[in-house]
């Protein structure tokens, strides 16, 4: 089972709001990554963590806020967002080795945020 | 920063011929190279994947070519289908980070 789950699937939020997105992977991977996806770009790294802790931050602003609540599951806490936020946001996951990602990292299906 | 680029961003090739997207990578710590296709609306999916103390590796109707000395990376589908129609990444990776480096993507485009 390569399979990594987002919800939601699609979100459409104000730039008031608070929201979360979710992903979870029962591969027993320990590395857990946060992409931002524009239209025709490659994924852009946002957050990595390694046994459920921040291993890196990419100078993400502070309205996106990672979680790590177990080994399975990766939350992004979403407030305040502006309409260039707007994108596809992907989580991955990978296996670790030697403080590192080793092999490769397979990604969820994404969810398509709209901040309005 | 050091990334990862694409010769031809829009391919367009006849069904049942062959494929070719090439990468070039500016990373000669990288190691490890992963194939990514990603359709409209989804997540990339991975298609193959090669580490750097081999040149050639085969999958079903798919190939990856590695040249280290002139850090070039091929993606070769055979007989290609309506199906493969998408957008294919290349991404490297350096042992001991957790930093996939992407390139800008090509757009396959299967004509019928």
């Amino acid at each position: 089972d390569t399979e990594v789950t987002q919800t939601p699937k699609h979100l459409v939020m104000g730039m008031t709001n608070k929201k979360s997105l979710k992903c979870e992977q029962h591969m027993g991977h320990r590395a857990m990554y946060w992409y931002k996806q524009k239209a025709k770009k490659p994924p852009e790294l946002m957050f990595v963590y390694s046994y459920e802790k921040l291993s890196i931050n990419e100078s993400v602003p502070s309205r996106f806020s990672p979680e790590c609540p177990n080994s399975s599951l990766l939350n992004l806490h979403l407030h305040a967002l502006q309409p260039e936020d707007s994108a596809l946001y992907l989580c991955a996951s990978s296996q670790v080795s030697s403080g590192g990602s080793r092999d490769t990292q397979y990604f969820g299906p994404g969810t398509r945020l709209t901040v309005l | 920063g050091e990334s990862v680029g694409l010769h031809l961003p829009t391919l367009s090739v006849q069904e049942g011929d062959n494929s070719i997207i090439n990468c070039a990578y500016s990373n000669s710590a990288s190691d490890y190279f992963i194939w990514y296709k990603q359709e409209s609306g989804k997540g990339p999916q991975f298609i193959i994947d090669i580490r750097s103390n081999m040149d050639k590796r085969q999958g079903q109707r798919v190939t990856v070519l590695l040249n280290k000395t002139v850090k070039h990376l091929s993606l070769q589908i055979a007989a290609t289908q309506p199906g493969d129609s998408a957008v294919y990444f290349c991404a490297d990776l350096t042992s001991g980070t957790y930093k996939y480096i992407f390139g800008t993507g090509t757009r396959l485009k299967v004509l019928a």
